[in-house]
C-alpha cells in the first residue's frame, strides 16, 4: 500500500494560465475525490468518481474546473483561466465502495497564482 | 451548512486531557475525524456510523449523538504527538459519499 500521490507538489502559475493537477489513488480504492482547502480551514469538497464515472460535483464550483479519470485509475483536475482566489492546498483523497468508507489523503498540491 | 467546531485552539500540558466538539445542522449518517499537522495531509482517526457510537484507539476516543447530531472527541493523557489540527467531516443522511468538513479545532501539547 503506497498510499494517494499527487504531482506536483506545489505550482506557481500566473492569473490567466492553465494548469492541471494529477492524482494517484490506493490502488485497490475505487472512489477518489477532490478537495481544496484554504489556510486555516477545512477541506472543502470539489468533486468525486467512481471508477470513471463523475458521480458528484459541488454547486459551488466554477465551470473554469473540470476533472477527469479515463481509466478509473488516476485522475486529473485542470483549472483553466486561473485566478488569485484559485491559490489553495488542492487534496486528493481515495477510499473502498461503500458508504461511508474512510477516505485516505494525498499530499497535495498547493496552487499559487500571482 | 459545515458543521462547527468547538473549541477552535486549545492548548494543553503533557498528559492533560481534551474534548472537541463537532455539530452538524443536519442529520448525520456518519462522522470522520481526521489529524492534520502543519504543511501535511488530514490523517483519518476513526470513523463512527451509528448513533451512541464509541470507538477509541490508544488513547483518543470518539462518540456520535444522532440524535443531536453532534460527536465528540476525547484525547486523554495527551502526547506532544497529538498536537495539530483536528477536523470532523460529517456526512450527510440524504447525501452521496461527500465528506463536509468543520473549521478545525488546534491543539498544542506543550511539555
Amino acid at each position: 500500500d503506497t498510499g494517494v500521490s499527487q504531482d506536483p507538489r506545489h505550482k506557481i502559475t500566473k492569473r490567466g494560465q492553465n494548469v492541471t493537477f494529477r492524482c494517484d489513488p490506493i490502488s485497490e480504492h475505487n472512489r477518489l475525490y477532490w478537495y481544496r482547502q484554504t489556510l486555516g480551514q477545512g477541506p472543502e469538497f470539489l468533486t468525486y468518481f467512481q471508477n470513471e464515472a463523475q458521480l458528484e460535483k459541488s454547486r459551488l464550483l466554477s465551470d473554469r474546473f473540470s476533472a477527469e479519470r479515463p481509466k478509473g485509475s488516476f485522475s486529473t483536475l485542470e483549472i483553466q483561466r486561473t485566478e488569485q482566489g484559485d491559490s489553495a492546498m488542492y487534496l486528493c483523497a481515495s477510499s473502498r465502495t461503500g458508504r461511508s468508507s474512510p477516505q485516505y489523503f494525498g499530499p497535495g498540491t498547493r496552487l499559487t497564482v500571482l | 451548512q459545515q458543521p462547527v467546531q468547538s473549541p477552535q485552539a486549545v492548548i494543553l500540558r503533557e498528559g492533560e486531557d481534551a474534548v472537541i466538539n463537532c455539530s452538524s445542522s443536519k442529520a448525520l449518517y456518519s462522522v470522520h475525524w481526521y489529524r492534520q499537522k502543519h504543511g501535511e495531509a488530514p490523517v483519518f482517526l476513526m470513523i463512527l456510523l451509528k448513533g451512541g457510537e464509541q470507538k477509541g484507539h490508544d488513547k483518543i476516543s470518539a462518540s456520535f449523538n444522532e440524535k443531536k447530531q453532534q460527536s465528540s472527541l476525547y484525547l486523554t493523557a495527551s502526547q506532544l504527538s497529538y498536537s495539530g489540527t483536528y477536523f470532523c467531516g460529517t456526512e450527510w443522511k440524504d447525501a452521496g459519499n461527500m465528506l463536509t468538513f468543520g473549521g478545525g479545532t488546534r491543539l498544542m501539547v506543550k511539555p
